[in-house]
């Protein structure tokens, strides 16, 4: 029932963009990304709540298809700032994402 | 300020030995939950509670007890705590369910 995500990881130089995915096996009404830093709580970054939809966060945006079961994080022109370990999640009974750690160097 | 407090922050036990790990929300939220994070497993809720009162099972709640009899708290607790509950654990608390999660710092938690 946990969400799968992919890459696992991903490093990349600063200013090149990434690309998240978040794929349920479960029907998905709704999905939040969070993005937690080492040693530290997660943080919320957006919800998308219908279908297609995609919201944008500065340089992050996301899209949600509820038909494919599937989310995806846009990250682009990466800033050192955005390393961390990004996690998607869904439902009342909260389930995260297996995670996907992403490194930006410079 | 708006914030999520957990106490404590660290705690080293032994098994068996009754532990209580506080958590209080100073934003009116209805929708409260604890997870528990480990290497390769990711976060997972504990118990999550959608208003005072209400407490519902999450994916891993073996071996712990929740109660929600005021709004603001909604302390977890470990009856007997055993190795395999060592672990870092968060407290977390939103408008209501599917709005935005409010994490406090965490617990990090070591049972021996």
């Amino acid at each position: 029932q946990q969400p799968v995500q992919s890459p696992q990881a991903v490093i990349l130089r600063e200013g090149e963009d990434a690309v998240i995915n978040c794929s349920s096996s479960k029907a998905l009404y709704s999905v939040h990304w969070y993005r937690q830093k080492h040693g530290e709580a997660p943080v919320f970054l957006m919800i998308l709540l219908k279908g297609g939809e995609q919201k944008g966060h500065e340089k992050i945006s996301a899209s949600f298809n509820e038909k494919k079961q599937q989310s995806s994080l846009y990250l682009t022109a990466s800033q050192l700032s955005y390393s961390g370990t990004y996690f998607c999640g869904t439902g009342n009974q909260f389930y995260f994402g297996t995670g996907t750690s992403l490194t930006v160097i410079p | 300020e708006a914030q999520v407090t957990q106490n404590p922050r660290y705690l080293i036990t032994v098994t068996g030995k009754k532990l209580t790990v506080t958590c209080s929300q100073n934003m009116n939220h209805e929708y409260m939950s604890w997870y528990r994070q480990d290497p390769g497993l990711g976060l997972r809720q504990i118990y999550y509670s959608m208003n005072v009162e209400v407490t519902d099972k999450g994916d891993v709640p073996e071996g712990y007890k929740v109660s929600r009899k005021e709004k603001r708290n909604f302390p977890l607790i470990l009856e007997s705590p055993s190795p395999n509950q060592t672990s870092l654990y968060f407290c977390a608390s939103s408008f209501a369910s599917n709005y935005e999660q409010y994490f406090g710092p965490g617990t990090r938690l070591t049972v021996t």
